[in-house]
């Protein structure tokens, strides 16, 4: 089964709006990733959470990272229409080794 | 500099055939991984290869599944006698050594295999 579950499963936005997306998962963390996904491509890194940080940001990027909830959420601000990607959450589990276990992903779609 | 490169980036093929799928990891990378993504669905891990260390096959759906990484380099998985289910993109990613474990993995746009 998969250990994240992203929440929305889609969102659509108007282009200028900011877009929240989030990330749940079951078993203790290393730490936590978002990568981005464009049709057809491979997934791109966009930022690592580690299990001590609550919050990062990156550029138009914003990640928290509560463990007691077992979650985060991933904010893009001031959306472009480039940001229509599939975002996905992605745990680097406490016990064992340095694999990737990833969620189901949000598809983003920023409306010009 | 150049990015993971995977081979053939689509693949038909008929049920029952065997096939290979070929990533090419950024130089210098250690970690090597192989994901399968069906349609609209994330990524389902097969395999992991770090360094010298024996790979971490818990993620193979089944025996027809192998890999196998050369000299530290280049890797290829094997799909034999095909199923219709085997239907997926199937990515690769690599990552450099590691360094607390907090790597991010640089992945390869895929092989789309179908299966028909």
């Amino acid at each position: 089964s998969q250990q994240g579950e992203e929440d929305p499963q889609a969102l659509s936005i108007q282009e200028g709006e900011n877009a929240t997306m989030n990330c749940s998962y079951k078993t203790s963390i290393n730490n936590l990733q978002w990568y981005r996904q464009n049709s057809g491509r491979g997934l791109v890194h966009l930022i690592l959470i580690r299990s001590n940080e609550r919050e990062k940001h990156s550029g138009r990027l914003r990640v928290t990272l509560d463990t007691s909830k077992k979650s985060s959420s991933l904010l893009i601000t001031a959306s472009r229409a480039a940001d229509t990607a599939s975002y996905f959450c992605a745990t680097d589990l406490e016990e064992g080794n340095e694999k990737l276990t990833f969620g189901t992903g949000t598809r983003l779609t920023i409306i010009p | 500099g150049a990015g993971v490169s995977q081979s053939p980036s689509n693949k038909v093929t008929e049920k029952g055939k065997d096939v290979e799928l070929r990533c090419d990891p950024i130089s210098g990378h250690t970690a090597l991984y192989w994901y399968r993504q069906s349609l609209g669905q994330g990524l389902e891990f097969l395999i992991y290869f770090q360094g010298n260390s024996a790979p971490d096959k818990s993620g193979l759906p089944s025996d027809r599944f192998s890999a196998e990484r050369t000299g530290g380099s280049v890797s290829t998985l094997t799909i034999q006698r095909t199923q219709q289910e085997d239907s997926a993109v199937y990515l690769c990613a690599s990552s450099p050594p590691p360094r607390g474990r907090n790597q991010p993995q640089h992945f390869g746009d895929g092989t789309r295999l179908s299966i028909l």
